[in-house]
């Protein structure tokens, strides 16, 4: 199993520009988290998807950010414009959910933003 | 809003040492906890505790969660200098379709050769 797969693995930008994270998660797993790492606020849930679907946004810092899920094998993680205070490591995560059974998330490498 | 507090922040030991992290946690419908190990990369998953699994072991480390408490330990024997890493902890919570984890901000252990 080839795990979560995220892409690019380091991103470095300029205010202002637009920045994409991409994710995509292990085959037949059905939900799928977005967080973001910073020394100062530790490991934050900004978004999650379960069957595409999104079901709590309510940690995305503001509307410079947004994700999607157009399939089941891929999701988007968008800021525009993007802002020094947006630099942080962003982890995908998927999970296998059935019914009241919940399983470990498996996170992907992570992408490393740098915005200057 | 469910809440996660890890102690201690930081614990440097030897090799050889036993270490004992905390965790504490306030969430609305118990659903799981669990414990991650962060090296230089990605958390991965070292335990899950539930209600109807409230000790987990192996090798070296083991865990325990306190549902009265609202708490669990994990404990590493015989630490090594690999041991060195991040320890998070996360709790999920609520009902329904909502699988979220909530993060607790680490235990950064250093073990010392």
């Amino acid at each position: 199993d080839a795990g979560v797969i995220q892409s690019p693995r380091h991103e470095v930008t300029e205010m202002g520009q637009e920045v994409t994270l991409r994710c995509k998660p292990i085959s037949g797993h059905n939900s799928l988290f977005w967080y973001r790492q910073t020394m100062m606020r530790g490991l934050e849930l900004l978004i999650y998807f379960n069957n595409n679907v999104p079901i709590d946004d309510s940690g995305m810092p503001e509307d410079r950010f947004s994700a999607k899920m157009p399939n089941a094998s891929f999701s988007t993680l968008k800021i525009q414009p993007s802002e020094p205070r947006d630099s942080a490591v962003y982890f995908c995560a998927s999970m296998a959910t059935s019914g009241r059974v919940v399983y470990e998330q498996y996170f992907g490498p992570g992408t490393r933003l740098t915005v200057t | 809003e469910d809440k996660v507090v890890q102690s201690p922040l930081s614990l440097v030991v030897h090799e050889g040492d036993t270490v004992t992290l905390n965790c504490s946690y306030e969430v609305t419908n118990f659903r799981s906890l669990l414990w991650y190990k962060q090296e230089k990369k990605a958390p991965t998953f070292l335990f899950m505790l539930t209600s109807s699994g409230i000790e987990k072991k192996s090798g070296r480390l083991s865990s325990i969660l306190d549902k009265k408490e609202l708490s669990s330990i994990l404990n590493i024997t015989a630490t090594q200098t690999g041991d060195s890493a991040i320890y998070l902890c996360a709790v999920g919570g609520s009902g329904g379709s909502n699988y979220k984890l909530t993060f607790g901000k680490g235990t950064l252990l250093t073990v010392n050769p």
